[in-house]
């Protein structure tokens, strides 16, 4: 069935630093979402890509979509102790019966 | 304008028990998700419905799990004899439609199974 690996699993940085998470599909995507989980919290959505090689640009996060639409990524630059949280990013296919599959989420730690 | 209401937020039951947990999605919503989720791990999907009509049960445990999206009311996620490997949270999500994208998440139901 659909599935989507995310890497890594735990990220710890340092205030300031960079952040990338990758999202891998062995299947086309129809689109990919990402969606941000504070701790204790909810999955809130961040963005939605359908296009492919599109990027596109939230303040200091930036999302890409591979040009073959099976792989994404989220880079934050200079992480901030807000950016805590896990991030998921969502695989929507054709072919799935359009249900969204969750990766299984890349938790960021900061430290000031 | 009310997002995703997930009800009870916290729900303890004794192995044995069934548990019972209701989502009503966004206001024009017709579609809704069903998602658990374990402690320190990602969101699996178990069910996707829409207005009387099940689209994709997939990932529904074939026993003792039903899930319900009436023409009126909340949709219901219905756990019978819970055992203790069903404490999650359970999170349900709603959206305009097929591939509309965006899913509006409730707050979630904190299962306890003791």
């Amino acid at each position: 069935g659909q599935q989507v690996m995310q890497i890594p699993q735990y990220q710890h940085v340092q205030e300031g630093e960079d952040f990338t998470t990758y999202c891998n599909s062995s299947t086309t995507l129809s689109n990919i979402q990402w969606y941000k989980q504070r701790p204790g919290g909810h999955p809130v959505f961040l963005i939605q890509l359908v296009k492919s090689g599109e990027v596109k640009k939230q303040k200091r996060l930036t999302f890409q979509f591979g040009e073959a639409k099976k792989n994404s990524s989220l880079h934050i630059t200079a992480t901030q102790t807000t950016d805590v949280g896990t991030y998921f990013c969502a695989g929507l296919w054709d072919t799935g019966g359009f249900k969204t599959i969750f990766g299984a989420g890349t938790r960021l730690f900061v430290k000031a | 304008n009310a997002g995703v209401m997930q009800n009870p937020r916290h729900l303890v039951r004794r192995r044995g028990q069934e548990a019972r947990l209701r989502c009503s999605p966004m206001k024009g919503h017709s579609h809704v998700y069903w998602y658990r989720q374990l402690p320190e791990e990602g969101l699996k999907f178990m069910v996707y419905l829409q207005k009387e009509n099940i689209i994709d049960e997939s990932g529904m445990p074939k026993e003792r799990f039903s899930a319900e999206f009436p023409k009126e009311g909340p949709s219901i996620l219905r756990i019978q004899q819970v055992v203790r490997g069903d404490s999650a949270a359970y999170f349900c999500a709603s959206s305009p439609g097929l591939a509309s994208g965006e899913l509006f998440f409730g707050e979630g139901s904190r299962l306890t199974v003791l």
